[in-house]
């Protein structure tokens, strides 16, 4: 499964739009994009998930660059309570999730 | 929210002692996973299960064993536990359906081994 890279720290002001990076210049081409949160001290959350085509649902916007190597995640509207890590995993379809690693994610503050 | 309880919510031990952590799902799904977190280190997987009676390692797994008799449960042990092994430990579940596989998570428990 690709690695990724995401910047440790983001702070975003809050009701703006929080556009958290991420680098996976090894994917491959049956690996999907996922987004999980954790707030706090709880078990992490799924948020979204692509592959190749941009993606919405309820809480996020997914961006994947036409080459694959980066994408963005797009909190529209931040409010206090996105305050959490975010991480970025590639996930194989062939591997499941016993083959991804957790890093460290970006932690994103959202400031009053 | 997926069905997952994790048991205890909070434990203290020492060191030496043996130590079973419990989750318990009620979605019915095939994968069961255990990570433990740590400061600097993020989610790491200790042991995962694909089945009943169906269990592998995962990256961090010396001191650990895990079990699961039935769908529903999966249990990690720590033999004899040191305290290296203080943290907090999230036990996740997955359906394994391929190319829209979300992993849920439990509560996590507090482990301190003192």
């Amino acid at each position: 499964d690709a690695k990724t890279t995401q910047p440790p720290s983001m702070d975003c002001a809050e009701g703006r739009a929080a556009n958290l990076p991420c680098n996976h210049s090894t994917i491959s081409g049956n690996e999907y994009v996922y987004w999980y949160r954790q707030i706090h001290s709880q078990g992490p959350q799924y948020i979204i998930h692509g592959l190749k085509n941009n993606e919405t649902n309820e809480m996020a916007s997914l961006i994947i660059t036409e080459d694959r190597k980066s994408s963005t995640l797009i909190l529209p509207h931040a409010t206090l309570r996105d305050t959490a890590v975010y991480y970025c995993i590639g996930l194989s379809p062939l591997g499941g999730y016993q083959k991804v690693t957790f890093g460290i994610g970006t932690k994103l503050q959202v400031i009053p | 929210d997926a069905g997952i309880t994790q048991s205890p919510r909070h434990k203290v031990t020492e060191t030496g002692t043996p130590v079973t952590l419990r989750c318990h799902q009620t979605e019915n799904h095939r994968y069961m996973y255990w990570y433990r977190q740590d400061p600097g280190h993020g989610l790491r997987l200790i042991h995962y299960s694909y089945g009943v009676k169906d269990t592998d390692k995962g990256e961090v797994s010396d001191g650990y064993s895990v079990s699961r008799s039935k769908t529903e449960d999966f249990l990690l042990t720590l033999e004899s536990a040191t305290s290296s092994q203080t943290s907090v430990y999230f036990c996740a579940i997955s359906d394994g359906l391929r190319g829209n596989e979300k992993l849920f998570f439990g509560s996590g428990t507090q482990l301190s081994v003192l």
